[in-house]
């Protein structure tokens, strides 16, 4: 079983659309996670960290659940600009340095 | 803004030769990253170090080899090119329990 899974879509939505995303993670010592987004060609860019109590910035939300142990996110009022990549992130602390593990990404692409 | 610089944005290697990826980041930060990404297999880590002159292996070490001499600067070396290490490789770093800062990535390419 992978550390980290997430469904590679693609997800094609419209304008407008509400979209979520699922990222299941096996290691219940995990201690923080992150959502990022990756543009096609271009390097990974933090878009959110995500919080035990859940955490919101503008259209976007991040959800935790250690105890199904998976993080989400959900994109409101999809943009045609929203098109791209969404990786999940997992971090951990293993003999006293940080292990971070990538899931392969869900691509997102909003429809005119 | 921390800034994360890699040599070069596309490199042609012959198979065979001895390829060095070059990485500085100004935000002195503890840890720096290689990884490799290729389509369907995501993000793989390579090497990472967590100190000047300290290293630990990644997932994907073999054929591979990294150098931290300083703080800011953190090398991976490709010891014989082969076309199975055609790929993009992206440095990041980072301060410790925190998220990453990327580099704009070395798209590698062996023929």
């Amino acid at each position: 079983r992978k550390e980290v899974e997430q469904d590679p879509g693609p997800f094609n939505v419209p304008e407008g659309a509400t979209v979520a995303f699922n990222c299941t993670y096996s290691n219940s010592a995990s201690q923080s996670f992150f959502w990022y987004r990756q543009d096609c060609r271009k390097e990974p860019k933090l878009l959110m960290s995500v919080y035990s109590s859940g955490n919101e910035d503008g259209r976007f939300t991040a959800q935790l659940n250690r105890a199904s142990q998976y993080i989400s996110l959900l994109i409101r009022d999809s943009k045609l600009s929203d098109s791209a990549t969404y990786l999940c992130v997992v971090n951990y602390y293993s003999g006293g340095y940080q292990k971070v593990t990538f899931g392969t990404g869900t691509k997102l692409q909003v429809i005119p | 803004d921390v800034k994360v610089t890699q040599s070069s944005r596309y490199l042609v290697k012959r198979t065979g030769e001895k390829v060095f990826l070059e990485c500085v980041q100004d935000m002195d930060h503890e840890n720096m990253f290689w990884y490799r990404q290729d389509p369907g297999l995501g993000l793989r880590l390579i090497y990472f170090s967590y100190d000047v002159k300290m290293k630990e292996k990644g997932d994907i070490p073999e054929g591979y080899s990294v150098s931290r001499e300083k703080k800011e600067r953190f090398s991976l070396i490709l010891e014989s090119a082969s076309t199975n290490q055609t790929s993009m490789y992206l440095c990041a770093s980072s301060p410790g329990g925190s998220s990453l800062h990327f580099g704009n990535g070395t798209r590698l390419t062996v023929t």
